[in-house]
């Protein structure tokens, strides 16, 4: 696809359940990150992944929360027994090489997963 | 400990007013300003950025001004249109030890410009 694609693009769960959100980067982009984004927030970065180097989950809240990454495409973030404070956007974004200047630096970002804990 | 302040937190404009949204930081290895865009149920999406070698940069309506003595920079919205109603974010970053850039932003500005 063009662009980030994000599934579910919305998610009502019951307090105590697993939740699986996916992420489909943009084909070709090396780094994929995770940001969650409460109502009238900022965003808040949770986990970075940069090809074949270990992730940078120093963002995760709680060991609750896990990502990983197949190669350099699709992601999942689970969610473990959620709580109602997990209700929240979930943002995906990936970029091409970061850190390099020029386009790595731009961030192309999904639409999100609208997670609700009842 | 919040690294990036953004002000106001929502903002009323007539058409074709000048919006102007703020943001400070304080970490000074900060060395890459954007700003992102956000229209409702969609994600962000990059307007303009800066590097603290220069002052300030322009792009059409949008202009970026730079302060890195007081470390603040902000968003200038010329000629405010309705389609301009998004919620804007600053955000900053330093490039890491590794290749990672993680950018820190600021909780956002609702930005309202009335027809």
């Amino acid at each position: 696809g063009a662009g980030v694609s994000q599934s579910p693009s919305n998610k009502v769960t019951e307090k105590g359940k697993d939740v699986e959100l996916r992420c489909d980067p943009i084909s070709g982009h090396t780094a994929l990150y995770w940001y969650r984004q409460r109502l009238g927030q900022g965003l808040e970065f949770l986990i970075y992944f940069q090809g074949n180097s270990a992730p940078d989950k120093s963002g995760l809240p709680s060991d609750r929360f896990s990502a990983e990454r197949t190669g350099e495409s699709v992601s999942t973030l689970t969610i473990q027994r959620t709580q109602q404070e997990d209700s929240a956007v979930y943002l995906c974004a990936s970029s091409t090489i970061p850190g390099q200047g020029g386009s790595g630096e731009k961030l192309f970002f999904g639409s999100g997963t609208q997670l609700s804990v009842l | 400990q919040q690294q990036v302040k953004q002000s106001p937190q929502s903002l009323i404009v007539q058409k074709g007013g000048i919006s102007i949204i703020n943001c400070a930081y304080e970490n000074t290895a900060f060395d890459y300003f954007p700003w992102y865009q956000q229209f409702p149920g969609k994600g962000p999406a990059l307007l303009i950025a800066i590097r603290p070698d220069v002052s300030e940069k322009k792009e059409g309506r949008f202009t970026i001004s730079f302060n890195k003595s007081a470390k603040q920079f902000s968003l200038h919205i010329m000629d405010s249109q309705p389609g301009d109603s998004a919620t804007y974010f600053c955000a900053a970053s330093a490039l890491s030890s590794g290749s990672a850039r993680q950018l820190t932003f600021g909780s956002g500005t609702q930005l309202t410009v009335l027809p």
